[in-house]
């Protein structure tokens, strides 16, 4: 079964300033997909960034980007220039992507990293 | 477009009764999924559904059953509620197409069971 981890429970960063959440995954599949979501005090998933890990170039979406390390198992998200409105719990989630294993279509998510963004 | 919809969107139960949480998407997704969502824990999911007509068991499925008689439903039932169900629980859909299509979801709904 495929798992994800996050160890950072909560990460605080300077308005301004960089800050990167660490996400991990164990699996044994070749076709997959890796997401970051932030859920904001209102409870919303809003879809940060994705990756495929058949593409060997890092994700990149203005400000967020990520550090896939697909022998490592590790999927980073960078957050440059951190806002006030970046603060949110951040979650790493991986989907199967192997058509016709047990496991296809299935969105597993890490425990999740609260972000406080200091001014 | 209303996307995913979640309903209710808050309910208290007593111990032992039963209730059915429905999830409706207007995107023609093929995927659905029930998670909940405790401190700490993260989103666990609970169900899922790759198609009409079928349903899958995810990391806790036990006391939750579910239906997907239509393509844009999915409904989650409790049977006998328990106070360990109290959560806010999500439903999500996606469409698996070539890129790997994120999920969309609903709003959620808190659950309290006393």
């Amino acid at each position: 079964a495929q798992t994800v981890t996050q160890s950072q429970p909560e990460m605080s960063v300077q308005e301004a300033e960089t800050v990167t959440l660490s996400c991990t995954y164990d699996t044994s599949e070749s076709d997959y997909y890796l997401f970051w979501y932030k859920q904001p005090p209102s409870r919303q998933m809003i879809l940060v960034i994705r990756q495929e890990a058949y593409k060997q170039q890092n994700a990149t979406e203005n400000r967020f980007s990520v550090n896939f390390q697909k022998a490592a198992k590790s999927f980073s998200l960078k957050i440059s220039d951190s806002q006030l409105g970046d603060a949110a719990m951040y979650f790493c989630a991986y989907r199967s992507g192997n058509a016709g294993g047990t496991s296809y279509g299935k969105l597993t998510f890490g425990q999740g990293t609260i972000l406080t963004v200091h001014p | 477009n209303a996307g995913v919809t979640q309903t209710p969107k808050f309910r208290v139960l007593k111990t032992g009764q039963s209730m059915t949480l429905l999830c409706a998407q207007d995107m023609n997704h093929e995927y659905m999924y029930w998670y909940r969502q405790d401190p700490g824990m993260g989103l666990r999911l609970i169900h899922y559904s790759v198609g009409e007509g079928t349903t899958a068991k995810g990391e806790v499925p036990d006391g939750y059953n579910v239906s997907r008689l239509k393509k844009q439903n999915f409904l989650l039932g409790l049977e006998s509620a328990a106070p360990s169900q109290t959560s806010v629980y999500f439903c999500a859909s996606s469409y698996p197409r070539a890129g790997g299509t994120e999920a969309f979801f609903g709003q959620g709904t808190r659950l309290t069971v006393v």
